[in-house]
């Protein structure tokens, strides 16, 4: 199946300090993404869909200036937290579809951060 | 977004099957019902998904109610790598959008 990949995989940052997480899909070309949040023992919650080549759309409630989405190519999608505090520590995932008839999401493996 | 509800935990033993029911009344007539899985520490992925047919792949079968209310997630044989939060989801057709709710974590003991 379709792969998509996440870089870090685990990250530690200062209060304060911004961090940028990528996603990219290996083998095809995803002219949408999503990003997610989830909290320990909690489900995902939709943060923000990313679509290339124009500005994300964010859920309700999340800040659009602080997680803020580029989706520069069909294969990489980056959020970036911006001063980072340590409620933002939380395990980030993105997701993405390939283009033509197919209904299933692909997920990344998905990126710890911890805010210290 | 139409909701879904799913109890909390299941628990079962290895090699027996294993069936995740899911209530979706407020369902429309377009929503497709998906179901995805989250093994600790990682990424969801992708189980089934179907309309109004039961379905079934290589790893599960999904047997979707008459009106269409409620569904069930079937794994025939269940393993230890089959321990995991699994999620029913309604999307309407080509709407990518998945909204995650809280899921049914599987415990499956040897």
């Amino acid at each position: 199946g379709a792969v998509v990949s996440q870089h870090p995989s685990w990250v530690i940052c200062k209060s304060g300090t911004s961090v940028k997480i990528e996603c990219r899909s290996l083998d095809f070309q995803a002219t949408t993404m999503f990003w997610y949040r989830q909290f320990p023992k909690q489900s995902l919650m939709l943060m923000a869909t990313s679509n290339e080549g124009s500005k994300a759309t964010y859920e309700q409630g999340v800040e659009k200036d602080k997680f803020l989405i580029n989706h520069a190519s069909l294969t990489l999608s980056t959020l970036t937290v911006t001063s980072a505090h340590p409620e933002d520590s939380s395990f980030y995932i993105c997701s993405a579809t390939p283009p033509t008839g197919s209904y299933e999401q692909y997920f990344g493996p998905g990126t710890r951060l911890t805010v210290t | 977004d139409a909701k879904t509800t799913q109890p909390n935990s299941m628990e079962s033993n290895e090699e027996e099957p294993v069936h995740l029911p899911c209530n979706h009344s407020t369902i429309s007539g377009t929503d497709y019902i998906h179901w995805y899985r989250q093994l600790p520490s990682q990424g969801p992925e992708y189980v089934i998904h179907g309309l109004t047919s039961n379905v079934n792949n290589r790893m599960a079968s999904l047997a979707i109610a008459e009106d269409r209310k409620s569904s069930t997630l079937i794994l025939h044989r269940a393993t230890l790598r089959d321990a995991a939060v699994y999620y029913c989801i309604l999307s309407l057709p080509g709407f990518q959008k998945l909204v995650f709710g809280t899921g049914t974590r599987l415990l499956v003991s040897p």
